[in-house]
């Protein structure tokens, strides 16, 4: 168990409103990551930290911002909730980075109608 | 042409069946390659790493081709459990790690 979870796991929101998904994690590491998931493209990464107030983009960052501000919570934001958007969401972070073992929490559910 | 690219399924096998998947890569530059699993509305789990010179874990084998670009897996004695879908992951940094679409995989009694 590697101490990550995520909220809310489930969401059904409207097109053009605000969503934010949290990651907590209780286990002091210092990389974090947001991927999405969806049919016939398997995971992408969107955003990931480094650290407190150290993020970065990933393969899939437009439409969503990140934020970290301790090092136990990584904030995924939509802005403005698109359909396209609908997606399952992980978090994951980085066991070791000798190892380049990611452990994820459970997934957000999020449907954007 | 997708950085990661594996045979979506799915693959139906019988029990002890031995069954293999193969995950092609596109970066010459990749350094690390995994194989994770993931069962039905779950988050996935790595499997096992992938190192040059092959390596074996039980019933699963992987080994990397780097001259071809490819990875695989190979699972012998298939259990009912061993049902799941299973991801190809490479990366050429710890920071930047490309997972494929995943290929299904099926085991009946």
């Amino acid at each position: 168990d590697a101490g990550i979870t995520q909220s809310p796991r489930h969401k059904v929101t409207e097109t053009g409103t605000p969503v934010t998904l949290r990651c907590h994690q209780t286990e002091n590491h210092r990389y974090m990551y947001w991927y999405r998931q969806d049919p016939g493209h398997g995971l992408r990464l969107i955003h990931y930290s480094y650290g407190v107030k150290d993020t970065d983009k990933g393969e899939v960052s437009d439409g969503y911002s990140v934020s970290r501000s301790k090092t136990e919570d990584f904030l995924l934001t939509l802005e403005s909730a698109t359909s396209s958007q609908t997606s399952v969401y992980f978090c994951a972070i980085m066991g070791g980075l000798n190892t380049g073992e990611l452990f994820f929490g459970e997934g957000s559910r999020l449907t954007v109608l | 042409r997708k950085e990661v690219e594996q045979d979506p399924g799915p693959f139906n096998v019988p029990e002890g069946a031995t069954v293999a998947f193969n995950c092609t890569y596109s970066n010459s530059a990749s350094q690390s390659f995994f194989w994770y699993r993931q069962d039905c509305r779950k988050e996935p789990k790595l499997l096992m790493s992938v190192y040059s010179s092959g390596n074996e874990d039980g019933r699963f084998t992987a080994q990397l081709n780097r001259a071809s670009q490819y990875i695989s897996l190979l699972i012998r004695d298939s259990k009912l459990s061993d049902s799941a879908t299973y991801l190809c992951v490479v990366s050429d940094n710890n920071n930047d790690m490309r997972f494929g679409a995943g290929t299904r995989l099926t085991v009946k009694p």
